[in-house]
């Protein structure tokens, strides 16, 4: 299967410094990622579309001055948590889409687990 | 707008018996895909298993078969012969297909934490 990469997978950081997280499909091109949070015993919640080449697209109640994203290339894509506060404390996840013969099936990353003191 | 319903949160098994996870969803979308993953304590969401809603047969892989049943809306997981390393929590998940490509979002459900006893 295709694999995603994040680093770093944990983290821990003062309040009021910034974070920026790495989300890399190792062996496949991917146009577009997602960002997700996760709060623990808790589903997954969509953050932001980051699409190669143009802005990201961000869910309705997420800061994108807070979350900035880049998709640099094909293979990369970068989650900048600024000003971290303890209520940004969370694990963030990212997939990545790739098309096998006729299913396009998102693979995910191992997450980051932020802590922010 | 698409939901996914697991209303089983936490779910028991005895290690070689089979489990079923129950997953229903709501769309109004003709065609759409539907997803099962596993997420262990470590935090790596693992894909399972798919199932496209034009799919004839139920999509099986190894140990894991999706009983898919479009006329009630449910996409159930079931794991034959479970194993200790069976126990995560289990995601089930739609996405939205028109026109051969996705609009790429998937919608979660809740998730059901499966844990296999010895």
């Amino acid at each position: 299967g295709a694999v995603v990469s994040q680093h770093p997978s944990r983290v821990i950081c003062k309040s009021g410094t910034s974070v920026k997280i790495e989300c890399r499909s190792l062996d496949f091109q991917a146009t577009t990622m997602f960002w997700y949070r996760q709060f623990p015993k808790k589903s997954l919640m969509l953050m932001a579309t980051s699409n190669e080449g143009s802005k990201a697209t961000y869910e309705q109640g997420v800061e994108k001055d807070k979350f900035l994203i880049n998709h640099a290339s094909l293979t990369l894509s970068t989650l900048t948590v600024t000003s971290a506060h303890p209520e940004d404390s969370s694990f963030y996840i990212c997939s990545a889409s790739f098309v096998g013969g006729s299913v396009e099936t998102q693979y995910f990353g191992p997450g980051t687990r932020l802590l922010v003191l | 707008a698409q939901k996914i319903t697991q209303t089983q949160p936490g779910m028991f098994v005895q290690e070689k018996e089979a489990v079923t996870l129950d997953c229903t969803y709501d769309t109004s979308d003709p065609s759409y895909g539907l997803f099962w993953y596993k997420q262990p304590s470590s935090g790596e969401m693992i894909f399972l298993i798919y199932q496209g809603s034009y799919d004839q047969q139920n999509a099986t892989e190894g140990r894991y078969s999706l009983n898919f049943q479009k006329a009630r809306k449910s996409a159930n997981l079931v794991i034959s012969a479970s194993q200790l390393g069976d126990s995560a929590m289990y995601f089930c998940a739609m996405i939205k297909w028109a026109g051969g490509t996705s609009y790429g979002k998937l919608t979660f459900g809740q998730g059901t934490i499966l844990t296999v006893h010895p």
